[in-house]
């Protein structure tokens, strides 16, 4: 019930392209969404954050789709670049616990020029 | 622009030996969590820890392990006698609120 299940593990996107990387989740107790991007050798850093009172949420060429009925997130990136190329990790939290993230297995994104 | 900080970057260390995993986290955020990714696996949550007490720790940390703040600005993580199968990269991370900022990490090597 604590696990946030993320697909695919990995994906191959031509420059310019959209990358799209889905997640799905079964605690209805989760009330926030983030999806963090690491490179080779850092750590997560948070790229977009999403809470279930709105079904979408655009920062740039990113955003967010949220499904509350279905239980499932997922990311969007649009006009894909090669420096976009890293692992996205999805993660969910309950605010009102101890706030600790609970990760999806991770994307490799590769963009090719 | 503020970051979490951990030392160091590369522990190597034998089997049965202690280890002490360091971090500094953003000044004036409340929350510190430790996190850690097995090679190619998925970020795993170990503790949370909030007003000088761990508020909740994973089935990951046992009695191996202990957190502590032992100032107003470092928090560690004990290992106290490593297993190969600790080998990892070991992330501190904190928050105000929700948005938690991770450090950079430390490879820990177990032989």
């Amino acid at each position: 019930q604590q696990q946030v299940k993320q697909s695919p593990q990995s994906l191959i996107v031509q420059k310019g392209g959209i990358s799209i990387i889905n997640c799905a989740y079964e605690n209805t107790a989760f009330d926030y969404f983030p999806w963090y991007q690491q490179f080779p050798g850092k750590g997560p850093a948070l790229l977009i954050a999403i809470r279930p009172d709105v079904s979408e949420k655009k920062e740039g060429r990113f955003t967010i789709s949220f499904n509350k009925s279905a239980k499932q997130f997922s990311l969007h990136i649009m006009d894909s670049q090669p420096g976009d190329s890293a692992t996205y990790f999805c993660a969910a939290s309950e605010s009102g616990n101890t706030g600790k993230l609970i990760f999806g297995q991770g994307t490799t994104l590769q963009v090719k020029p | 622009e503020p970051e979490v900080t951990q030392t160091p970057s590369h522990q190597v260390t034998q089997m049965g030996q202690e280890v002490i995993l360091r971090c500094v986290p953003i000044s004036n955020h409340l929350y510190f969590y430790w996190y850690r990714q097995i090679l190619g696996q998925k970020v795993e949550f170990l503790v949370s820890f909030y007003n000088n007490e761990i508020s909740e720790k994973s089935e990951i940390f046992d009695d191996q392990f202990s957190v502590e703040r032992p100032d107003g600005s470092n928090f560690t993580l004990k290992i106290r006698s490593t297993k190969l199968e600790d080998s990892a990269m070991y992330f501190c991370a904190s928050t105000p609120d929700n948005e938690q900022f991770f450090g950079p990490g430390t490879r820990l090597t177990v032989l």
